[in-house]
């Protein structure tokens, strides 16, 4: 079967780096998308790799292995509007989105 | 404002009511989904349309049906609701059916008693 698997949680401090893992077993790869979901909102669009290597956008930043089915999102100088849960994504062969459960992320001052 | 509406946004419902969940985007977009969004689960898909006129199954269909009469409008369907379908409705679009980057709307929170 296809699977994603991500923390369920996180914590991190105001003004610090984190980094959320993603690792995914699909049939077939189009690319792993990261979006952003605050609480009672929509998902929103982050971040898109579909070949190795990192990405980056300001504060942001995603890395991609595909040999090793693996992804992180990289987020600097945490700001407490960071806090929210992040979804890894991959579209699979038949480019069907498959969704990693999210990444709750808690900033502390 | 362009982007995708959803109405309503939040509904009680009794079991064994039929309801329709709207979606409509100004974006021209040719594809448009359905999920829904648990808690402890990813979304998953119920059901997508590629363009006008197509639409398809996707991971969890049964109870919900769908209709693309035309770009704009993708409404999903309850037939006659289950306590199981209570759950987040996000609605999503996208330039094509072969990209990821989804565009998502605010969400219907449905509560089937």
């Amino acid at each position: 079967g296809q699977n994603i698997d991500q923390p369920t949680e996180m914590t991190a401090t105001e003004g610090a780096i984190v980094q959320i893992n993603c690792t995914y077993q699909t049939s077939g790869f189009n690319g792993l998308f990261w979006y952003q979901q605050h609480a009672g909102e929509a998902p929103t669009f982050l971040s898109y790799n579909v070949l190795d290597g990192l990405e980056e956008k300001g504060r942001f930043s995603s890395f991609l292995s595909r040999s090793k089915g693996y992804s992180y999102l990289l987020l600097k100088e945490l700001q407490m509007k960071d806090s929210a849960s992040y979804l890894c994504a991959v579209l699979d062969s038949n480019y069907q989105l498959i969704w990693g459960a999210g990444t709750k992320l808690i900033i502390k001052p | 404002i362009a982007g995708i509406t959803q109405a309503p946004t939040s509904q009680i419902l009794a079991a064994g009511r039929r309801m329709t969940l709207r979606c409509t985007q100004d974006m021209r977009h040719n594809a448009m989904y359905w999920y829904r969004q648990d808690l402890g689960l990813g979304l998953r898909l119920i059901h997508y349309s590629n363009t006008a006129g197509t639409t398809g199954k996707g991971e969890v269909p049964d109870g919900y049906s769908v209709s693309r009469a035309n770009t704009d409008d993708f409404p999903l369907t309850l037939a006659s609701a289950v306590p199981s379908q209570t759950s987040v409705y996000f609605c999503a679009s996208s330039d094509s059916s072969s990209t990821g980057e989804l565009f998502f709307g605010e969400g219907s929170r449905l509560t089937v008693l």
